[in-house]
């Protein structure tokens, strides 16, 4: 089945760093992929999303590429702030089959913890 | 646009007893999917309803189900409560609609605690 490999935390990074967090998926077809983040005591919030094969997501200066040739979608981040601290979910989306239902699959989560 | 909401965000239940968590989509939405956060399994998918009919299941117990409104809210049931049924319970709406995008809007969650 389908299912989605991130790199293990937590990250601990210094204020300013840049920030690579690794993520890797199985899929049959052509998922969309996405990245989620959650800070404490809330629920997910959409960090960015890539629907086809080289595009790239990006908001508030985190970006990820959708690369098929090595089914990754890598998060990435120039420079990283005290506020980033969260929990950061790469998915895919992963399509019912005959039932027409929809899941989306997570990987385990990283923490991120940003010094400063 | 209101986002997703969620009710009660906060409940504290006994080993046997049952609950009832609910859930209110973004206005327009029609699909409505559940998940289950824990620290040791992570975010697993529970059920996806889009107009009324259940269209996915993930692999839990017949002890949770859930069900979905005409108006799209839908209530996740869970009966004869368990410990390790202690977890955050996420709701994600999404438009649903044939073409449309499939990004799920998540609400802030419910944290349930069983004792």
């Amino acid at each position: 089945g389908n299912s989605v490999t991130q790199m293990e935390g937590p990250v601990t990074l210094s204020e300013e760093a840049f920030l690579t967090i690794n993520c890797t998926y199985t899929a049959t077809g052509y998922p969309s992929l996405f990245w989620y983040v959650q800070y404490p005591g809330e629920g997910l919030q959409l960090l960015l999303k890539a629907t086809k094969a080289d595009d790239k997501g990006s908001n508030k200066g985190f970006e990820a590429t959708y690369r098929k040739e090595t089914t990754s979608f890598h998060l990435e981040k120039g420079s990283v702030q005290v506020s980033d601290s969260a929990v950061y979910f790469c998915a895919l989306s992963d399509p019912g089959g005959r039932t027409g239902g929809f899941k989306t699959i997570f990987g385990a989560g990283t923490r991120l913890f940003v010094k400063a | 646009k209101a986002g997703v909401t969620q009710t009660p965000r906060y409940l504290i239940k006994t080993r046997g007893q049952q609950v009832t968590l609910s859930c209110s989509p973004i206005s327009g939405h029609r699909s409505v999917s559940w998940y289950q956060q824990t620290p040791g399994q992570g975010l697993q998918f529970l059920f996806e309803y889009f107009s009324e009919t259940q269209r996915n299941k993930g692999n839990f117990p017949g002890r949770f189900s859930g069900r979905q409104f005409s108006n799209s809210r839908s209530e996740m049931n869970v009966s004869t409560l368990e410990l390790g049924d202690s977890a955050l319970y996420l709701c994600a709406s999404r438009s649903g609609l044939a073409g449309s995008y499939n990004e799920q809007f998540f609400g802030p969650g419910t944290r349930l605690t069983v004792l």
